[in-house]
C-alpha cells in the first residue's frame, strides 16, 4: 500500500524566499508529525497534528515556520524568509490511532537555502 | 531538557555482533525505539520496548533496557552488509501518548565484508 509521501524531494531556494513543503500521510492516519534533520544531527521535532485538536507547535524554531493540515489529511509546512540555517531534510510521519507509537516516515524533502 | 545521546560511528565485520548504545534523560518515557535509516530512504521502525520491560528479542535484534541507568542498547546478531545504515534511538516524550519522539543523533553502522 501507499506510504507517506512528501514533495518536492529536493528544493533549492534563495535566502529570503518562502517555501512550502507538502506531506501526504497514510490514509486514515490521524496523527501527523513534522521533523527536521540537519546535517550530522538527530531529528528535531517541529509540530504535531492529532485529529481536529489544536496542533502542538512547541518545536517550531521561529515564527517564520508554520504548518497546516487541511481536512485531517495533507499537511503543508511553510518557511517564510528562508535563512541558510534552515537547510536540512524535513521529514513527515503519520501514525494511526489506537496503535503503539509506531510512526511511519516519508522519504523527506531536502531543502537547500543558498 | 530531554536529551538522547548515542555514539556516532560503529564498524564491525560481517558475521560479528553489533551493539549500539544510547542514553536518555526522561525517566517518564513510556516507550523507547530504534529506527533505521538507509541512504536516501525514510526512517523505518526496527523495534521498540515498553519502559517496564528489561529485554525484547526479535529475530536477530535484541533490545536491552536499563531503566535505572537510563541506558538502551540494540544488539544485532550475525551482522550483514545490508545492516549498514544509520540507527536512531528515540524516546517518547514523557508519559503522554502524543507520539512525539526525541531522537538521538544517530549511529552510523559500517559493516565490512
Amino acid at each position: 500500500g501507499a506510504g507517506v509521501s512528501q514533495s518536492p524531494s529536493n528544493k533549492v531556494t534563495e535566502k529570503g524566499k518562502d517555501v512550502e513543503l507538502r506531506c501526504d500521510p497514510i490514509s486514515g492516519h490521524t496523527a501527523l508529525y513534522w521533523y527536521r534533520q540537519s546535517l550530522g544531527q538527530g531529528l528535531e521535532f517541529l509540530i504535531y497534528f492529532q485529529g481536529n485538536s489544536a496542533p502542538d507547535k512547541s518545536g517550531l524554531p521561529s515564527d517564520r515556520f508554520s504548518a497546516e493540515r487541511t481536512g485531517g489529511s495533507v499537511s503543508t509546512l511553510t518557511i517564510q524568509r528562508t535563512q541558510q540555517e534552515d537547510s536540512a531534510v524535513y521529514l513527515c510521519a503519520s501514525r494511526p490511532t489506537g496503535r503503539s507509537n509506531e510512526q511511519f516516515f516519508g522519504p523527506g524533502t531536502r531543502l537547500t537555502v543558498l | 531538557g530531554e536529551d538522547v545521546e548515542q555514539s556516532l560511528f560503529l564498524s564491525v565485520r560481517e558475521g560479528d555482533s553489533s551493539v549500539i548504545n544510547c542514553t536518555y534523560t526522561d525517566s517518564s518515557s513510556t516507550y523507547l525505539y530504534w529506527y533505521k535509516q538507509e541512504p536516501g530512504a525514510g526512517l523505518q521502525l526496527l523495534t521498540y520496548i515498553f519502559s517496564n520491560m528489561d529485554m525484547k528479542q526479535d529475530q536477530r535484534l535484541t533490545v536491552l533496557l536499563n531503566k535505572k541507568d537510563k541506558h538502551l542498547s540494540l544488539r544485532i546478531a550475525d551482522t550483514q552488509t545490508g545492516d549498514s545504515a544509520i540507527y536512531f534511538c528515540a524516546e517518547s516524550y514523557g508519559s503522554s501518548n502524543t507520539g512525539k519522539l526525541i531522537f538521538g543523533q544517530g549511529t552510523t553502522l559500517q559493516v565490512k565484508p
